[in-house]
């Protein structure tokens, strides 16, 4: 069965210095990886997505993610912190050849002036 | 293009009332699904539709949730008898076969 944890519920940085979101996963099958951006009251918006390419991709905003198999990990970054990325980041799974999401639990970002 | 678009985007109901909730998909998107958002949980996968084959029923709570899709476009969530347990935020998600799901702004469904 397919699951994903993300190991912090909340993480603060400060404008300008990096950021890290912690996704681990677990799956039967070469999974495809998601994450997703969520802005207060707005719908949910792709940020990037790993599907058996290239193990570093890269997504809008600056952001990008690593493909570790040996980790089961999948953790999202960014070089430098602005105030707009403030939000709920999720990681998702999904395995090929089917339509189920499963969404990990949220990890609020805040960025401090 | 218009992107997936719900509506109310809030509802204020009261315990043990019926409640519908409308998703309108992007054009052309076979696919359409439904999640809920409950207060410090991820997305809860409800149902799923494909173009004319039965749906995918397997995430909704109760049977006091069903949902319908007309003429592959728009689809209806209903709640019937709603509880408090019931309040979250319900999003609507459309795709292309196989393709990534783009979601709308969502429905907040607060039971009193």
């Amino acid at each position: 069965a397919q699951s994903v944890t993300q190991l912090d519920s909340h993480v603060s940085v400060s404008e300008g210095t990096p950021v890290l979101l912690r996704c681990n996963y677990s799956s039967s099958y070469s999974p495809s990886l998601f994450w997703y951006v969520q802005h207060p009251n707005k719908g949910l918006q792709l940020l990037l997505k790993y599907t058996s390419a290239a193990t570093l991709v890269k997504g809008i905003n600056g952001f990008e993610a690593e493909f570790k198999k040996s980790e089961t990990s999948f953790h999202l970054t960014k070089p430098s912190a602005h105030m707009s990325d403030a939000a709920e980041y999720f990681c998702v799974v999904s395995e090929p050849g089917t339509y189920k999401y499963i969404f990990g639990t949220g990890t609020r970002l805040k960025v401090l002036a | 293009g218009a992107g997936v678009s719900q509506s109310p985007s809030n509802k204020v109901t009261e315990k043990g009332k019926d409640v519908e909730l409308r998703c309108d998909p992007i054009s052309g998107h076979t696919a359409l699904y439904w999640y809920r958002q409950s207060l410090g949980q991820g997305l809860e996968f409800l149902i799923y539709f494909q173009g004319n084959s039965a749906p995918d029923k397997s995430g909704l709570p109760s049977d006091r949730f069903s949902a319908e899709r007309t003429g592959g476009s728009v689809s209806t969530l209903t709640i019937q008898r709603t509880q408090q347990e019931d309040s979250a935020v319900y999003l609507c998600a459309s795709s292309l076969l196989g393709s990534d799901q783009y979601f709308g702004p969502g429905t907040r469904l607060l039971v009193l």
